[in-house]
């Protein structure tokens, strides 16, 4: 089946640095990918909508100057927190939907990568 | 988005069928069933999906009432290692999660 890595799976930065987690679709191409955050115990959050090309879509009370996403080719997306501090830290997690490689139409399915804990001291 | 409606938490014997509902009572015509479990410290896992008809796959079945308002998840024969969170997600474009349902698979 498709598959969605995250890299790094984990990452312990100090407060106010910026740290950059990336997300890739394996084995298929994503013009639209997705970052969720999630506390401990608690249910994924939806941050924002990486479109690939074009800004990303925020939801309500994420701050985009604080988590910038960059989306520049089809099976890559990027999250960086900036000036990290420990509030931030938290259990990222990024999805794509596969639309397929050229020539095929993919399954239009949403699949998830394992997450990246980012721990912020 | 419709919103759905699980129960917290559920336990199910090992070896016996673990059945988990589900709730969307303001679906609408375009909008396809979800489920997707996380098992702790991972990325969510697809199960399976629906828009009418029941579905079953290599993992679970899915069981969607005729006026669409519910559904059942059913692990056939549960495993510990199927101890997890379980989401449903109604949502024609994009995935929003709810609580979800807290599985407990009992040796």
């Amino acid at each position: 089946g498709a598959v969605v890595s995250q890299h790094p799976s984990r990452v312990i930065c100090k407060s106010g640095t910026s740290v950059k987690i990336e997300c890739r679709s394996l084995d298929f191409q994503a013009t639209t990918m997705f970052w969720y955050r999630q506390f401990p115990k608690k249910s994924l959050m939806l941050m924002a909508t990486s479109n690939e090309g074009s800004k990303a879509t925020y939801e309500q009370g994420v701050e985009k100057d604080k988590f910038l996403i960059n989306h520049a080719s089809l099976t890559l997306s990027t999250l960086t927190v900036t000036s990290a501090h420990p509030e931030d830290s938290s259990f990222y997690i990024c999805s794509a939907r596969d639309v397929g490689l050229a020539g095929g139409p993919g399954t239009g399915e949403l699949f998830f990568g394992e997450g990246s804990r980012l721990t912020v001291l | 988005d419709a919103k759905t409606t699980q129960p917290p938490s559920m336990d199910c014997a090992e070896g016996r069928a673990a059945n988990l509902p589900c709730n969307h009572s303001t679906i609408s015509g375009n909008e396809y069933v979800y489920w997707y479990r996380q098992i702790h410290s991972q990325g969510p896992q697809y199960i399976i999906h629906g828009l009418k008809n029941n579905e079953t796959n290599e993992m679970a079945s899915l069981i969607i009432t005729e006026d669409r308002k519910s559904s059942t998840l059913i692990l056939p024969h549960a495993t510990l290692r199927d101890t997890a969170v379980y989401y449903c997600i109604v949502k024609a474009n994009n995935l929003f999660f709810g609580t979800g349902t807290r599985l407990t698979v009992i040796p």
